[in-house]
């Protein structure tokens, strides 16, 4: 399937930082989606994107898809050890996948006090 | 309301003994799917139902069987478990309306080692 890039790998910050976190894409995308996932836990839906510039924000972190809809990011604002997880984008498939996601490998969040 | 429920939650197999992770919803969804995670490697998808009766492949499906005679169930099924399938193995579901704007939900996870 087609892959969607995330970088950084990990990221680590003091409490109070700024963190950001990038996905891109070889091709077009129809839409994206994020998800956190906290240390020994499953992933939790975030937000989907899916119109070209599109931004959203919710409480400190905010999302962007970008104009060519190839990449997005997740900006969080004054990090917290609340923050601490992996954050994970995902390309979400067409009817004729089941609409299956395809991940991008993840950006590891550790938050030091 | 449970959403997704796997289990069991953790499991040690021996190579060549076979199990079955179930995966049961109580969310009316018609889309099911199972994936994998490993180290590294981020979520993997390994096998999808988009309705009762109906499943198929995704990008990692050697090893693994599935079946959805119910909307609600939809179990995976190791014949012949392997040291590479020690994994996390998560469930999730979602709405089959419109394929975007629904969220998709996980189930906790279970916790697979293959000695």
């Amino acid at each position: 399937g087609q892959q969607v890039m995330q970088i950084p790998q990990y990221q680590h910050v003091q409490e109070g930082e700024d963190f950001t976190t990038y996905c891109n894409s070889s091709t077009t995308l129809s839409n994206i989606q994020w998800y956190k996932q906290r240390p020994g836990g499953h992933p939790v839906f975030l937000i989907q994107l899916v119109k070209s510039g599109e931004v959203k924000k919710q409480k400190r972190l905010t999302f962007q898809f970008g104009e060519a809809k190839k990449n997005s990011s997740l900006h969080i604002t004054a990090t917290q050890t609340t923050d601490v997880g992996t954050y994970f984008c995902a390309r979400r498939g067409l009817e004729n996948s089941g609409y299956a996601l395809n991940f991008g490998k993840g950006t590891s969040l550790l938050v030091t006090p | 309301n449970a959403g997704v429920t796997q289990t069991p939650k953790f499991q040690v197999l021996k190579t060549g003994q076979s199990m079955t992770l179930q995966c049961a919803q109580d969310m009316n969804h018609e889309y099911m799917s199972w994936y994998r995670q490993d180290p590294g490697m981020g979520l993997r998808l390994i096998h999808y139902s988009v309705g009762a009766g109906i499943t198929d492949q995704g990008e990692v499906p050697n090893g693994y069987n599935v079946s959805r005679s119910t909307t609600e169930d939809f179990p995976l099924r190791l014949l012949s478990a392997a040291p590479s399938q020690t994994s996390v193995y998560f469930c999730a579901s979602s709405y089959s309306q419109t394929s975007s704007g629904n969220t998709i939900y996980f189930g906790e996870g279970s916790w697979l080692t293959v000695v």
